[in-house]
């Protein structure tokens, strides 16, 4: 039972250009959403988050917006850096004690 | 601030041996959460603690089982190992769990079972 699930297991993006990941959910009682980063051979760490009550939040280059109705989130990052290349994870909790996550999506940033 | 460390890093196994993972967490930070990560399935969710007590509990079979003690470091069990539970074990601490309060991740055991 997937509750949060990131259909596209990996993405390639130009340098610059702008990288948007995807992640929908299907519990309506999730009341906040998280994304992380993870590099290889080290644990995930913590990129941007979003309350359930707003739609958007933006932090320098990273932009989380939700869509309540579709039950969809995004994260976009403008511009794309190489060092942007990484497995991105989304997150999401409904108001207990877990964190439910997706299965990650590898994003490429080529110089 | 240390950060979240996990011992040991890799370990190797074989079936039907138990194995015991250790996570201290940040200082001050009373919650962990452990997760099992394999290929394609990203972070599932095993358990969490706060204040030496277990609040929730991921679909696991009873094989898996944990601890914390009074000063929030929290160890995790495995009894009678398969090989399917060759995986990537992480552990991540927070202030109090749930709500807009990010956990910090520790680098994570490899664990290998042969």
């Amino acid at each position: 039972d997937q509750q949060v699930k990131q259909n596209s297991p990996s993405l390639s993006v130009q340098e610059g250009r702008i990288s948007i990941l995807n992640c929908d959910y299907t519990n309506s009682m999730f009341d906040y959403f998280l994304w992380y980063k993870k590099y290889p051979a080290e644990g995930p760490t913590f990129l941007i988050s979003i309350s359930s009550i707003k739609d958007k939040n933006e932090d320098g280059r990273f932009t989380v917006f939700l869509n309540k109705s579709a039950k969809h989130l995004s994260l976009h990052i403008v511009p794309s850096q190489p060092g942007d290349s990484a497995v991105y994870f989304c997150a999401a909790r409904d108001g207990g004690f877990k964190t439910i996550f997706g299965a990650g999506t590898r994003l490429f940033v080529k110089a | 601030k240390a950060g979240v460390t996990q011992t040991p890093r890799y370990l190797i196994k074989t079936r039907g041996q138990q194995v015991t993972l250790s996570c201290s967490p940040i200082s001050g930070h009373r919650s962990v959460s452990w997760y099992q990560q394999t290929p394609g399935q990203g972070l599932q969710f095993l358990f969490e603690y706060f204040s030496e007590t277990q609040r929730n509990k991921g679909n696991f079979p009873g094989r898996f089982s944990g601890r914390q003690f009074s000063n929030s470091r929290s160890e995790m069990n495995v009894s009678t190992l398969e090989l399917g539970d060759s995986a990537l074990y992480l552990c991540a601490s927070s202030l109090v769990a749930g709500g807009p309060h990010e956990q910090f991740f520790g680098p994570g055991t490899r664990l290998t079972v042969l």
